[in-house]
């Protein structure tokens, strides 16, 4: 049962374009989410995260944003540059310390 | 600071034998997680280990496990391999909870 989900499998944006990517998750008692990159050939790298009790965090061209009552989350980029191009996953936390990932949204900026 | 490593990268088993993967988190870091990436589930989490004892455990068959020894490397042991093992393995440690750092994955293929 996948509780934490990314339904788009694929974007593409303009370089300097903003690029939205989004996940969904079932669970209400995650307390905390985070958004990572991956390039091929490497493991995942961590982007930004971001704590049930808020609703936004900004960390330069990235920001998330936590919509609870949709169980949603979001992340912005802002302007997109080419070297965004990656597969992000969405992760999630519960009380218990286990982390739940979606299945990655691939995103191409083109130059 | 090193980053973390994962032997082998690339590994080719035959269905019914067993496979150990290795990992060894970056320095300081005590917690060590396991996951397995495959392309229609995403990374789904299959344990964590804290001071050499399992602190977590995902819904994974018993012929997965792992153990992690006293300078904080971890190894993950598959029995009995299914072609449906083959995937992405993906080895993470941190020294907090919230922040992963993972390693480049060890991809085992099963014949």
């Amino acid at each position: 049962d996948q509780q934490v989900k990314q339904n788009s499998p694929s974007l593409s944006v303009q370089e300097g374009r903003i690029s939205i990517l989004n996940c969904d998750y079932t669970n209400s008692m995650f307390d905390y989410f985070l958004w990572y990159k991956k390039y091929p050939a490497e493991g995942p790298t961590f982007l930004i995260s971001i704590s049930s009790i808020k609703d936004k965090n900004e960390d330069g061209r990235f920001t998330v944003f936590l919509n609870k009552s949709a169980k949603h989350l979001s992340l912005h980029i802002v302007p997109s540059q080419p070297g965004d191009s990656a597969v992000y996953f969405c992760a999630a936390k519960n009380s218990g310390n286990q982390f739940y990932f979606g299945t990655g949204t691939s995103l191409t900026v083109i130059p | 600071k090193a980053g973390v490593t994962q032997t082998p990268r690339y590994l080719i088993k035959t269905r019914g034998q067993q496979v150990t993967l290795s990992c060894s988190p970056i320095s300081g870091h005590r917690s060590v997680s396991w996951y397995q990436q495959t392309p229609g589930q995403g990374l789904q989490f299959l344990f964590e280990y804290f001071s050499e004892t399992q602190r977590n455990k995902g819904n994974f068959p018993g012929r997965f496990s792992g153990r992690q020894f006293s300078n904080s490397r971890s190894e993950m042991n598959v029995s009995t391999l299914e072609l449906g093992d083959s995937a992405l393995y993906l080895c993470a440690s941190s020294l907090d909870i919230y922040e992963q750092y993972f390693g480049p994955g060890t991809r085992l293929t099963v014949t």
